[in-house]
């Protein structure tokens, strides 16, 4: 069981280059969420999805976007790359809301660690 | 807007102490998680807290929450080495299972 998935692990951008991170889960998760992670901090919420073909803004959304197509993909793209956007980036998912997940938590990918210079 | 405060922000403790990290955290909720992160690594669940008067134990750690003070505890019996991480609290947020994080408490266990 491979939990979630995020790729690539590291990457180094130039200003203004764009990139796409990957996230991928196989627990037939609805929720999903993509996090940033700066030094020394918590995690800010960048953006989320209750399901394929809906998203919604979380904290700190400005300069990404997001797709959800299926439930098992969540890819978060940079448009021209700023240095304040060097971060770790976590995706995370949860099988839903209710009574019946409550004792869920959300289940995080290993993170991609995004330089930009 | 939720702000969730945790302190201390570092903690150094000898093998064998014991301590407590507090959450704060400023609107009503009735969930709580703990995480562990290791450096460089993703975070770990620890325990999720689903309403007031919850403990939760795991070893050398006990967790806690008390909705009406909106304070939740992460209670370390006799600390080991292995114990040292950053732990995070996080708090559910308004609708989707969105969570507020802390900004973390370091801990560091040594001989």
């Amino acid at each position: 069981n491979a939990g979630v998935t995020q790729t690539p692990k590291f990457r180094i951008l130039k200003i203004g280059q764009s990139m796409t991170l990957q996230c991928a889960q196989d627990m037939n998760h609805n929720y999903m969420y993509w996090y940033r992670q700066d030094p020394g901090m918590g995690l800010k919420l960048i953006y989320y999805s209750v399901g394929a073909g809906i998203t919604d803004k979380g904290e700190v959304p400005n300069g990404y976007n997001v797709s959800r197509s299926t439930t098992e993909y969540f890819p978060l793209r940079l448009e021209l790359a700023a240095p304040s956007q060097t971060s770790v980036y976590f995706c995370a998912s949860t099988p839903g809301q209710g009574a019946l997940y409550s004792n869920q938590p959300q289940h995080f990918g290993d993170g991609t660690r995004l330089s930009i210079l | 807007e939720l702000k969730v405060e945790q302190n201390p922000l570092f903690l150094s403790m000898q093998e064998g102490k014991n301590y407590t990290i507090y959450c704060n955290y400023s609107t009503t909720s009735d969930r709580l998680y703990w995480y562990r992160q290791d450096p460089g690594k993703s975070l770990e669940s620890l325990f999720v807290l689903l309403s007031n008067g919850a403990v939760k134990q795991e070893g050398r750690l006990m967790a806690s929450l008390d909705t009406k003070a909106r304070l939740s505890t992460l209670h370390i019996t006799a600390a080991v080495h292995d114990l040292s991480a950053t732990y995070f609290c996080a708090v559910l947020t308004g609708t989707a299972s969105k969570l507020t994080f802390g900004t973390g408490t370091r801990l560091q266990v040594t001989l």
